[in-house]
Parts: C-alpha cells; structure tokens; sequence
C-alpha cells in the first residue's frame, strides 16, 4: 500500500537520552515535513526537505535534527538539548512542483519522557 | 510572523445541527487557506482550500469562504453527523518563500447522537 509509515507509535525515554522517530515514504513525494502537536497549541513546523541532501529548520528547531539522505526516508531525532520533548509527531509528504498545500500525513508518533 | 487563530472547543453539537468553527488568519500578502480533520486515531487529511479572495472551497458538506477584508477562512456545514466528530484545523501557506503550512490550535467537535 502507498503511504507514510512512522515507527514506533509509542515511545518511552529518560531524560538525557536521545531517540530517533523514523518516517518512510513510498509515495514518491519529494517534499517531506516534520511536525509537532500539542495540546491547544496545533502543529508546529520543526524541519522540512525539498529534496535530497537539504533541509531547513521551521519554527521550533532547537533541540532536533534531521536527515534526507534517500528522497523515501526523513528520520527525526530529538536530542537532550529539547526542553520539553513529550508530545506527538507527525511527519507529512508533499508533491514536487508548485507547492499546493496539500499535506499527507503519517499516523504519528507518541514521545514520553520519563 | 503569520498566524492562524482559531475557536477554542469543545464544539458540542446534537446531530443535524449547525456547525461554524471560526479561523482568522495573519499573513502578509494573500495566502492560500485550509481545512485539515483529524479523526481519532488518525493522522490529518486535508477537508478543503481556497486560494484567493472570494474563493470556497467545500467538501462532504463542509464549505468556508476565503475573506479577505475580514482575515477569515470560517468552516460551516448545515448538518453535522456523529462520524464529523473530530478535531478539525485551519492553515495557510504563503504563496512564495517558505513551502509549508502554518497551522491554528485546532478545534475538537463533538457530535452526540
């Protein structure tokens, strides 16, 4: 089936751990997105991919970081510099071309630090 | 920056009611507007868009109207059901520069029987 995957749903770190959240895509969508989701606050832009080999950091990047070393892959860690890393993200894909809006989104993963 | 600013919820309806979640919006020049549910349990899937001002966009019986003396992007439906129960977020995208979305806080409806 054609989708986004993220692994694992659930979980659980110490602090000072770093983890990483995994995201594959077999969409063949170019762009891939990095969100995080609150309670009343919504999503939140952490990093995006264009392409292959390059990123940029959206609006909460501190404490995260990302690679793009194959178009279906796009892994997240969250490091022990995240102040506040317990929340659930969601990585999303996006066509190639004029940037439409239209996200497609994983399932998400659920991080708890103990 | 920009920002979306939505309702706060619960929205708690009874079947067949009217349905308005607000969305206002501040973006420099004229960004494109959606609609994004999310189902319990699942990830968001886009409801509907609008790209420019005066546009509406409407899907399963959902519609909003982009206005742009108002800033608003507000989602209505005539007649909710029970499987509408979700938690439905507002966005937008600036049309050059940054190719993502900006989200709101998001809205949880709640449709009894």
């Amino acid at each position: 089936d054609g989708g986004i995957t993220q692994s694992p749903k659930y979980l659980f770190r110490k602090e000072g751990q770093n983890v990483t959240l995994s995201c594959e895509q077999n969409l063949n969508h170019d762009a891939m997105y990095w969100y995080r989701q609150d309670p009343g606050q919504g999503l939140r832009l952490i990093y995006y991919s264009q392409i292959v080999n390059d990123f940029q950091k959206g609006d909460i990047a501190e404490g995260y970081s990302v690679s793009r070393e194959k178009k279906e892959s796009f892994p997240l860690t969250v490091t022990s510099a995240q102040k506040n890393p317990t929340a659930f993200y969601l990585c999303a894909t996006s066509l190639k071309g004029q940037f439409t809006g239209e996200l497609f989104f994983g399932e998400g993963s659920r991080l708890t630090v103990l | 920056g920009d920002s979306v600013t939505q309702m706060e919820g619960p929205v708690t309806l009874s079947e067949e009611a009217f349905l308005t979640i607000n969305c206002t919006y501040t973006a420099t020049g004229y960004p494109s507007l959606f609609w994004y549910v999310q189902y319990p349990g699942e990830g968001l899937q886009l409801l509907l868009k609008a790209t420019k001002a005066d546009d509406k966009g409407s899907n399963k019986g959902f519609e909003a109207t982009y206005r742009k003396e108002t800033t608003s992007f507000h989602l209505e439906k005539g007649s909710v059901q029970v499987s509408d129960s979700a938690v439905y977020f507002c966005a937008l995208s600036r049309n050059t520069g940054r190719r993502a979305l900006t989200f709101g806080s998001g809205t949880r409806l709640q449709v009894q029987p």
